[in-house]
């Protein structure tokens, strides 16, 4: 257990809906970072965040949308879904300095149909 | 941004050879170098660091070698067991930054 917690595990929802996929960081860790891992691809970086404010934005979709709560813990919107956004998501935490451990979750599964 | 560079994209050993990956970067301000393993279907996890201080770590039966001057550092693994096959992600953090930059990852097969 890496301390980092997503849920659901897997998500199968139809194209056009919206889904929420939660993180819940490794106690203490302030940053939070969400990824997309499509089939054989790396990984692509979409948001930071940082104690509550958007601190950094990647390759991340106009239809995608984030945000951390006081608690900490962030939520990934995912609106008007395609077939192409099935992916697995990660979310990552870290302390300030992420040289101290950067650690990831065991991910959603998104499949759309 | 950061320019992270991984080579070869697929790596085949016999087991029980060794195995080399090669990651560029291209900010010489990076001062920190993970590399992350990630088994199929399952979270990317840190397996050995580095920082820009030291030159070579190891941990049994993998190191991380640095060279500053070339931009590149590599992962070495010795003895490849078939448990050894997964992708490998390395990743860079330039001074003054507050995330990880990542390559596109490295597949190593480990032929038993």
């Amino acid at each position: 257990d890496s301390g980092v917690t997503q849920t659901p595990k897997h998500l199968i929802t139809a194209t056009g809906q919206r889904v929420t996929l939660r993180c819940s960081p490794r106690s203490g860790d302030l940053s939070v970072y969400w990824y997309q891992q499509s089939l054989d691809q790396g990984l692509q970086f979409l948001i930071q965040y940082y104690n509550g404010e958007e601190r950094a934005k990647g390759n991340i979709l106009e239809r995608f949308s984030a945000q951390q709560f006081p608690d900490l813990h962030s939520e990934l919107n995912l609106s008007s879904l395609e077939l192409g956004d099935s992916a697995l998501y990660f979310c990552a935490s870290s302390p300030p300095d992420p040289r101290d451990g950067y650690t990831f979750g065991s991910g959603t599964r998104l499949t759309v149909v | 941004g950061e320019n992270v560079e991984q080579h070869p994209s697929t790596l085949s050993v016999q087991e029980g050879d060794s195995a080399v990956i090669k990651c560029t970067y291209s900010d010489s301000a990076s001062n920190y170098f993970p590399w992350y393993k990630q088994e199929l279907g399952k979270r990317p996890q840190l397996i050995i660091d580095i920082r820009s201080n030291v030159g070579e770590k190891k941990d049994q039966r993998i190191a991380v070698t640095l060279n500053k001057t070339a931009k590149h550092f590599s992962l070495h693994i010795t003895e490849t067991q078939p448990e050894d096959s997964a992708v490998y992600f390395c990743a860079v953090t330039p001074e003054g930054n507050n995330r990880l930059a990542f390559g596109k990852g490295n597949q190593v097969v480990v032929i038993p």
